[in-house]
């Protein structure tokens, strides 16, 4: 298995409430992704890393903000949690661009914003 | 047209049995094509990749129409632990270069 960790596994937070959630690879991999998944929706892709420092969005990236200190970190936050935000998270990395790789996921990040 | 489009099932089937399902695709620029498998609770693992020639790994084939845009998954001999959802996922060169994720099949292989 990919090397990849998310932190914490679970979390319940408040409206309004900051919340950060970190990916770590150890697989010195070019790419980084965060997605939320969401029943009857799929895997939705929040915002891509290509490199430390350089960012991009996805196209639910609305509320959501990244960065990327290090190759192997990655983090997202909530400026501001809503409910709208309870989902899964996932973080997944890839060593090529995405049309040409393969993606290997993190375990996963339970949310819940009540 | 939805980018890429899976049936979401559930698809019933007892053990041992064969089952196949198909996953559409929109976007005739797509350059790569794979399958991934997610189990409950957990995350998307790759499953295997789909080419052009159809590949076959085990219990299970793959193979890519372009003509018609569509992939397809195979399982031959199905087994209790292949339960699971299955997600189509197509990636986008070019100028878009995206991944798309379809929102999956649910397989249930009934003892």
């Amino acid at each position: 298995d990919a090397g990849i960790t998310q932190s914490p596994r679970h979390k319940v937070t408040e409206t309004g409430t900051p919340v950060t959630l970190r990916c770590h690879q150890t697989e010195n991999h070019r790419y980084m992704y965060w997605y939320r998944q969401d029943p009857g929706h799929g895997l939705r892709l929040i915002h891509y890393s290509y490199g430390v420092k350089d960012t991009d969005k996805g196209e639910v990236s609305d509320g959501y903000s990244v960065s990327r200190s290090k190759t192997e970190d990655f983090l997202l936050t909530l400026e501001s949690a809503t409910s709208s935000q309870t989902s899964v998270y996932f973080c997944a990395i890839s060593d090529l661009a995405p049309s040409t790789d393969t993606q290997y996921f993190g375990p996963g990040t339970r949310l819940t914003v009540l | 047209r939805k980018e890429v489009e899976q049936d979401p099932g559930p698809f019933n089937v007892p053990e041992g049995a064969t089952v196949a399902f198909n996953c559409t695709y929109s976007n005739s620029a797509s350059q790569s094509f794979f399958w991934y498998r997610q189990d409950c609770r957990k995350e998307p693992k790759l499953l295997m990749s789909v080419y052009s020639s159809g590949n076959e790994d085990g219990r299970f084939t793959a193979q890519l129409n372009r003509a018609s845009q569509y992939i397809s998954l195979l399982i031959r001999d199905s087994k209790l632990s292949d339960s699971a959802t299955y997600l189509c996922v197509v990636n986008i060169g070019g100028r878009d270069d995206k991944i798309i994720f379809g929102k999956g099949t649910r397989l249930h292989i009934l003892p």
